[in-house]
């Protein structure tokens, strides 16, 4: 699976959007941007993914560049809850082994 | 609806002692998934089973064995085990649809070893 880069740490006020960057130059064609999210130890929580078009739910939106290399999480109005750590994980398609996470951004919401 | 279940929440072992981290889940999915988180560190992959009656190595397996019991459980054995154990062990599932696949966490077991 390809690397990715991430920002360690972000702040945002609530209310605004939050903006986290990720980067993932070495990406292959199968492989998707899928984005994870752990709030104060708990489990972490599934949030969106996508292939080459810009995928939005429920949750958040995301961004991925033409030339796939970057990809943005877009949280449009954030509260004090979505504070956690946001991983941003490169995997291939289909199969069942797991994810490889690494430190990811810790988002902090501002009152 | 429970979704990924782990027991015990918290534990404390003595170095050598054994035990055995229960998962399991009411999705009814095909895969799951042992995660070790040390602190200020992302999650590690101990091993996975891709469907019942499969098991496989992840990134960290040495001093641990597995067991996918059924469809339902899928259990994580410390035969002997050392403070370098000490962690929050997570279990995950996951559903398949094609190209996707997304992975639903319990709520983690906190491990120490003394």
């Amino acid at each position: 699976d390809a690397k990715t880069t991430q920002p360690p740490s972000m702040d945002c006020a609530e209310g605004r959007a939050a903006n986290l960057p990720c980067n993932h130059s070495t990406i292959s064609g199968n492989e998707y941007v899928y984005w994870y999210r752990q709030i104060h130890s708990q489990g972490p929580q599934y949030i969106i993914h996508g292939l080459k078009n810009n995928e939005t739910n429920e949750m958040a939106s995301l961004i991925i560049t033409e030339d796939r290399k970057s990809s943005t999480l877009i949280l449009p109005h954030a509260t004090l809850r979505d504070t956690a750590v946001y991983y941003c994980i490169v995997k291939a398609g289909g199969g069942a082994d797991g994810l490889t996470f690494g430190k990811g951004t810790h988002l902090i919401i501002q009152p | 609806n429970a979704g990924v279940t782990q027991t015990p929440k918290f534990q404390v072992l003595k170095t050598g002692q054994s035990m055995t981290l229960q998962c399991a889940q009411d999705m009814n999915h095909n895969s799951m998934y042992w995660y070790r988180q040390d602190p200020g560190m992302g999650l590690r992959l101990i091993y996975y089973s891709a469907s019942e009656g499969t098991t496989d190595k992840g990134e960290v397996p040495n001093g641990y064995n597995v067991s996918r019991l059924n469809k339902r459980e899928f259990s994580l054995r410390l035969e002997s085990a050392a403070p370098s154990q000490t962690s929050v062990y997570f279990c995950a599932s996951s559903e398949q649809w094609g190209a996707k696949n997304i992975q639903y966490f319990g709520a983690g077991t906190r491990l120490s070893v003394l």
